[in-house]
């Protein structure tokens, strides 16, 4: 069975610092990878996917992840966070191309302070 | 073009009531999913139409759970009678379905019902 897990429920960085967001999946086969981001009174909103091409995936707002396989790992970066990435991030598998349930972790809540 | 909207935002009721949350998918979105997320947990997957066919409907938690999606297009949820248990936030998202490729699912904004 697929699962992910999200280490770290709350993080706090410093605006300008290195966001860095974990994400490890457990999956018998090869996974599509998402992260999704939810900002106040909002809905999710896609960041990037992983679609088994190239393994550094460029998402919207700066953000990108890396697929590393031998570590089963899909971890967000930025390398300077900003005020308005406070939210909650979310990382999510599937294994089928289209019409899937997501898997989701349990969330991981960007603090941003000045 | 319009996102994936869902009807209401908040809903306050008590237990042993019913209510009916509505998802209206991006036009053109043959697949349709709800998910939930009770208070500190996970977002859940509760089930998958395709148009008007239930794909997966695995996730649903009991027979409490009614879900339709009559004409392909906007779905609703009832929840008959609510419990406690049912509180959290729902979700709707929907996708286009097109082979070949990974799927992107849309998310709405969700539904946050608290059963008292």
């Amino acid at each position: 069975a697929q699962s992910v897990t999200q280490l770290g429920s709350h993080v706090s960085v410093s605006e300008g610092a290195l966001v860095l967001l974990r994400c490890n999946y457990s999956s018998s086969v090869p996974p599509y990878l998402f992260w999704y981001v939810q900002y106040p009174n909002q809905g999710l909103q896609l960041l990037l996917k992983y679609t088994s091409a190239a393994t550094l995936v460029k998402g919207i707002n700066g953000f990108e992840a890396e697929f590393k396989k031998s570590e089963t790992s899909f971890h967000l970066t930025k390398p300077s966070a900003h005020m308005s990435d406070a939210a909650e991030y979310f990382c999510a598998v599937s294994d089928h191309q289209a019409g899937t349930a997501l898997i989701f972790g349990k969330g991981t809540t960007l603090s941003v302070s000045s | 073009e319009a996102g994936v909207t869902q009807f209401p935002s908040h809903s306050v009721i008590e237990k042993g009531q019913t209510v009916t949350l509505r998802c209206d998918p991006i036009s053109g979105h043959d697949n349709l999913y709800w998910y939930r997320r009770v208070m500190g947990k996970e977002i859940k997957f509760l089930l998958h139409f395709v148009k008007e066919s239930k794909q997966d409907e695995s996730g649903m938690p009991n027979n409490r759970f009614l879900a339709e999606r009559t004409g392909g297009t906007y779905s609703t949820l009832k929840v008959q009678p609510a419990e406690l248990e049912d509180s959290g936030v729902y979700f709707c998202a929907s996708s286009q379905g097109a082979s070949g490729r990974v799927d992107t699912q849309y998310f709405g904004p969700g539904t946050r019902l608290t059963v008292l």
